[in-house]
């Protein structure tokens, strides 16, 4: 079963605008990651944030944590055409690392 | 060069083949993982392995099989292959604390 569940499932933006997506997850974590996948296209890693972290930054995205709620937030602002993609949250199992992946969310930004 | 590699990257088989995906990595990795990706169901992990001689099967591991000829190689293999198991297939590589995984390009098969 899934650990991590994104919301929303798509998301339609115009550029220059912020884009924002949540992850929901089920167990405790060390870290949660967000990934990138342009279409058809293999996963490329975005961010990591762990558990003792509430927020986090990289360029243009942001990443916030609330543990206690278990869940966590990707934050795109100023966004490109070059956003457009599907964006996954992945958290490892606690024993020995293997990434559980959520649906996705897909972000189209339009011109 | 791309430091995970599939091949091939398209591959139309029908009921009953028999057919192999090969991966290749040049990160020096010891974990490498196959993932399975269906519209709307996100990755799901078919097999991993933690270095040559570990071997384990991930949530839906029936109907697969794999091979760890070496650090760098990770094949999967459909024995017969059957139409639900037409999606993309990927394969990807971690360093032992799992922070970060490097996928390839992905391979996408069609079963008719």
């Amino acid at each position: 079963s899934q650990q991590g569940e994104e919301d929303p499932q798509a998301l339609s933006i115009q550029e220059g605008e912020n884009a924002t997506m949540n992850c929901s997850y089920k167990t405790s974590i060390n870290n949660l990651q967000w990934y990138r996948q342009n279409s058809g296209r293999g996963l490329v890693h975005l961010i990591l944030i762990r558990s003792n972290e509430r927020e986090k930054h990289s360029g243009r995205l942001r990443v916030t944590l609330d543990t206690s709620k278990k869940s966590s937030s990707l934050l795109i602002t100023a966004s490109r055409a070059a956003d457009t993609a599907s964006y996954f949250c992945a958290t490892p199992s606690s024993n020995d690392y293997k990434l559980s992946f959520g649906a996705g969310t897909t972000v189209t930004v339009r011109a | 060069d791309a430091d995970v590699t599939q091949t091939p990257r398209n591959r139309i088989t029908k009921t009953g083949k028999r057919i192999m995906l090969e991966c290749s990595q040049t990160k020096g990795h010891d974990r490498m993982y196959w993932y399975r990706q269906d519209p709307g169901l996100g990755l799901r992990l078919i097999y991993y392995s933690f270095d040559v001689k570990d071997i384990n099967k991930g949530e839906i591991s029936d109907g697969y099989s794999v091979s760890r000829q070496a650090q760098a190689k990770f094949s999967l293999s459909l024995e017969s292959a059957i139409p639900n198991q037409t999606a993309l297939y990927f394969c990807a590589t971690s360093d032992p604390t799992g922070d970060e995984q490097f996928f390839g390009p992905g391979t996408r098969l069609t079963v008719l």
